[in-house]
């Protein structure tokens, strides 16, 4: 069975940093692209950013580049996202998810999501 | 990027059809045909309904069909059951390598 489970969600403060974990098991991590999507309180998806199974091709939202970072670690198959600088729009449900394909990037269709871990950006 | 258009809610009895709109440019959705659709139930996680437009997942009830028109894509839900009260979006692939969403559709079963 496929799962995805991510960690490190938090309360932070504006300008701090926190660092998300997805651990996935049940699949060939390495042949799948990963994603990170999030969703505000209330508010809709948003997408965040996506990497190759080779972790060599990233993208970013326009909200988050430059200052987040989505890396992988294919030995321990877990996803990461560094998060840095973060403002109060940055609370959020951050959820990893993959593509429904190996063959997929970033066409969106995840057809697999963890269940998502809270970061809440406030003083 | 500008999120995608959908229509705040639609709704529909029991048994009858629906369909969700899904507006963007030609640089996402009329340029590509990779625009997904999740279905989303309160405090759960987003649910993979259609990919490249038309695809269904397996296991996806084939009451849901999507299709494209030029920069509008939709999804349709047929045979409408309480089950299918949920919120809706839409993604798609865009020319900048990105990945856009649609702002949300609730769907009420009346």
């Amino acid at each position: 069975e496929v799962q995805l489970l991510e960690s490190g969600g938090g309360l932070v403060q504006p300008g701090g940093s926190l660092r998300l974990s997805c651990s996935a098991s049940g699949f060939t991590f390495s042949n799948y692209a990963m994603g990170w999507v999030r969703q505000a309180p209330g508010k809709g998806l948003e997408w965040v950013s996506s990497i190759r199974g080779s972790g060599d091709s990233i993208y970013y939202g326009d909200s988050v580049q430059g200052r987040f970072t989505i890396s992988r670690d294919n030995s321990k198959n877990t996803l990461y996202l560094q998060m840095n600088s973060l403002r109060a729009e940055d609370t959020a449900l951050y959820y990893c998810a993959r593509p429904y394909s190996s063959s997929f990037f970033i066409r969106g269709s995840f057809d697999c999501w963890g269940q998502g871990t809270l970061v809440t950006v406030s003083s | 990027q500008s999120a995608l258009t959908q229509p705040a809610s639609v709704s529909g009895s029991p048994g009858q059809s629906i369909t969700i709109s899904c507006t963007g440019t030609s640089s996402d959705v009329g340029g590509h045909n990779h625009v997904s659709w999740y279905q989303q139930h309160p405090g759960e996680a987003p649910k993979l309904m259609i990919y490249d437009v038309t695809n269904r997942p397996a296991g996806v009830s084939s009451r849901f069909s999507g299709s494209k028109s030029g920069n509008t894509a939709s999804l349709t839900i047929s045979g409408l059951q309480a089950e299918d009260e949920a919120d809706y979006y839409c993604s798609s692939y865009t020319s900048s390598s990105t990945l856009v969403f649609g702002g949300g559709t609730k769907v009420t079963v009346l």
